[in-house]
């Protein structure tokens, strides 16, 4: 059974870093064409596709957000953690880890973890 | 403002079908896989079709996925109520190296 679960702070102050981890379950890191990605979808909002990070720990960013975004992978822990610095309000949404398909021409998630609602405020 | 577009809205009656677009560029659903998440309220997405047209195990043959050029569409015949939801697009952008969603399409059965 493939799970997801994403774990951190629920709430951040402005201008601090967040870092959220992704724990899998019945998915190992290191195979070959499987990526774990992070969304995020803020209230009432559509989903917005952020990072991914595939097998061989080639990575990608959303080029709106690339320069407060790090993807990382622990293989020896089955973790991804996603970083994102200068926290804002219009940061606050729900965050989703999810397991993505890094072939060419195919990036689709296929399982995805519960979310984490994350909310910037002073 | 997404790059793939999508109508905000889509309704018809139970028994119906109903057609889901989502519209695109060269660099993304013109090179690219098309995929189709299904939200209903208060969950995480759920993966419908892949690969434009195929559907994971225990998605029912009532969902279907087209592409042509840089659209996609995702039909959804013999409506039910629990079938309301929304529903977004989902493509990879050559260009920008990175994943896109459509606005997603709120699904009324009426």
């Amino acid at each position: 059974q493939i799970t997801l679960k994403e774990s951190g702070p629920t709430l951040v102050k402005p201008t601090q870093t967040l870092t959220l981890t992704c724990t899998l379950s019945g998915i190992s890191l290191s195979t070959s064409g499987v990526g774990v990605g992070w969304i995020r979808q803020a209230p009432g909002k559509a989903l917005e596709w952020l990072a991914v990070i595939n097998w061989d720990d080639d990575k990608r960013y959303s080029p709106f957000l690339k320069s407060r975004l790090t993807i990382t992978k622990d293989t020896s822990k089955n973790q991804v953690a996603l970083t994102m610095t200068n926290m804002d309000p219009v940061d606050t949404a729900t965050y989703f880890c999810a397991r993505c398909i890094a072939a060419p021409g195919r990036k689709e998630l296929d399982y995805w973890g519960q979310g984490i609602l994350v909310t910037v405020s002073s | 403002q997404s790059v793939l577009t999508q109508p905000p809205s889509v309704s018809a009656a139970p028994g119906q079908k109903v057609t889901i677009s989502c519209s695109g560029s060269s660099s993304n659903i013109g090179k690219n896989h098309v995929s189709w998440y299904q939200q209903l309220p208060g969950t995480a997405p759920k993966l419908l079709i892949y690969e434009n047209n195929k559907r994971p195990s225990g998605i029912p043959d009532r969902f279907s996925g087209s592409k042509s050029g840089t659209s996609a569409t995702l039909g959804i015949t013999g409506l039910q109520t629990g079938d309301e939801a929304d529903y977004y697009c989902g493509t990879w952008d050559s260009s920008l190296s990175a994943g896109l969603f459509g606005g997603g399409t709120k699904l009324t059965v009426l």
